[in-house]
């Protein structure tokens, strides 16, 4: 079974440009989490959508959002980016979070760089 | 949302066991342990889960005591490619709105 794949892989932008980043979820995962993580702050939990509603959000600015589509697929966008935004932005795919056990798998991340 | 502590850093040499230790005071009846390994610039790696006792697969072991306090991985005669950083986390992936929080994680140096 393929894994969590995100494109791009690598990503150069200037500061007031916008990104969106893709998710492609392993088979049958129908829940969807982002990360950005940075050598200061290490792993943040961004949001995380199921069922193309957004179920939790971190303590980002508005600048970050994000969808999910019906085939469980996701993107988050970044709005006028500003030079803090340079990281490396995680993707993590699970069932359900309903289910117990439910484990999220990360897929290799987006490295952002803005500049 | 239980938090954890884990030792910042540790050095191991090729061949031997490694048990990295966390604390997780707080946990509630329903969380889970989780560990995931991570190298750089890649995504973390899912490594054992578990409630209490002990879980093993084919990759390492977790101990968890009858107060759920605190977690051991084991990782048996590690190699150089297990040099990573290794977080601890503890959650309920069931429970409404609670995401799963990273710390800053324990770095692992496996020396030859």
């Amino acid at each position: 079974k393929a894994g969590v794949t995100q494109t791009p892989r690598y990503l150069i932008k200037t500061r007031g440009q916008q990104v969106t980043l893709s998710c492609s979820p392993i088979s049958g995962h129908r829940s969807v989490s982002w990360y950005q993580q940075t050598p200061g702050q290490g792993l943040q939990f961004l949001f995380e959508y199921f069922s193309e509603t957004q179920r939790n959000k971190g303590n980002f600015p508005g600048r970050f959002s994000g969808r999910q589509f019906s085939n469980s697929r996701s993107e988050m966008n970044v709005s006028t980016l500003e030079l803090g935004d340079s990281a490396l932005y995680l993707c993590a795919s699970s069932l359900e979070p309903g289910l117990t056990t439910d484990t999220q798998y990360f897929g290799p991340g987006t490295r952002l760089t803005v500049l | 949302l239980a938090k954890t502590t884990q030792p910042i850093s540790m050095d191991s040499y090729e061949g031997q066991e490694v048990n990295i230790t966390c604390s997780h005071n707080n946990i509630a009846t329903n969380d889970y342990i989780t560990w995931y390994q991570q190298f750089p610039s890649q995504g973390p790696r899912f490594i054992i889960q578990g409630y209490k006792t002990k879980v093993t697969n084919e990759v390492a072991s977790l101990f968890i005591p009858a107060d759920r306090k605190s977690s051991t991985l084991s990782l048996p005669r590690v190699s150089l490619s297990d040099t990573a950083v290794y977080y601890c986390l503890v959650g309920d992936r069931n429970s409404g709105n609670t995401p799963l929080v990273f710390g800053k994680g324990t770095r692992l140096s496996v020396i030859a």
